[in-house]
């Protein structure tokens, strides 16, 4: 069964880094077909992408352009774990953020299946 | 970025309705489109992917078409499950993601 669990700090305060880790099961992040993403939702809001992963070389990375300078993913293979920090938070970076399985191979990008999500709160 | 546009934002239906909802990229995406159903405190759930393919489990009332730049979710027969809000994805692994902006189905 595959699953993703993300965990990390329910509080931070504005300017801090954020660090969220992504633990998976079920399947390899040694295998290059499949990677995992972070995506996240502010309350009442949509779903906002945020980067993805397929190994840790630079051209197997991808992160949304606005949010680029703030963002740093990685991957531990020995611990199955998927690693996102964002720096400078600010209280508009409030929101749930979940992790989810990038499927498909080559030719793919779906999310299946995702993680529950951890809110997260920036207030001083 | 890939910009995609969802239209409506809300829905109001009858349970039985057939219903529509759209959503247009900002460039050519071929097929690499799917489609999320949300509900209130929980995880997206993936309904479609490659534009027309049905995941596994989920119910045929559910379908969807379209390439290039504009593509659609229809459901056939919308069921009390089905209230919930809707997400586009488009995809490509070598590049960035993005979500459309949510359709909200309402009884």
């Amino acid at each position: 069964q595959v699953t993703l669990r993300e965990s990390g700090p329910v509080l931070v305060k504005p300017t801090e880094t954020l660090t969220l880790t992504c633990t998976v099961s079920g399947f390899s992040l040694s295998n290059p077909d499949i990677g995992v993403t972070w995506i996240r939702q502010p309350p009442g809001k949509a779903l906002e992408w945020l980067a993805h992963i397929f190994s840790n070389a630079n051209d197997k990375k991808s992160y949304s352009a606005s949010l680029k300078t703030r963002l740093t993913i990685y991957q531990v293979t020995s611990t199955s774990q998927v690693v996102l920090t964002m720096t400078n938070m600010d209280p508009a970076d409030t929101a749930t953020y979940f992790c989810a399985r990038v499927e498909g191979g080559d030719a793919g990008g779906w999310l299946d299946p995702w993680g529950q999500g951890t809110l997260v709160t920036v207030l001083s | 970025d890939i910009q995609m546009t969802q239209v409506p934002s809300t829905l109001s239906a009858f349970v039985g309705d057939r219903v529509t909802v759209t959503c247009r990229a900002s460039q050519s995406i071929n097929s690499w489109l799917a489609w999320y159903q949300q509900k209130p405190g929980k995880a997206p759930k993936l309904l479609i992917y490659k534009a027309s393919t049905l995941q596994s489990g989920v119910p045929p009332r559910f379908s969807g078409s379209g390439s290039g730049t504009e593509f659609t979710l229809t459901i056939s027969g919308l069921q009390p499950d089905d209230f919930a809000t809707y997400y586009c994805q488009q995809y490509n692994r070598y590049r960035a993601f993005s979500f459309g902006g949510g359709t909200k189905v309402e009884i």
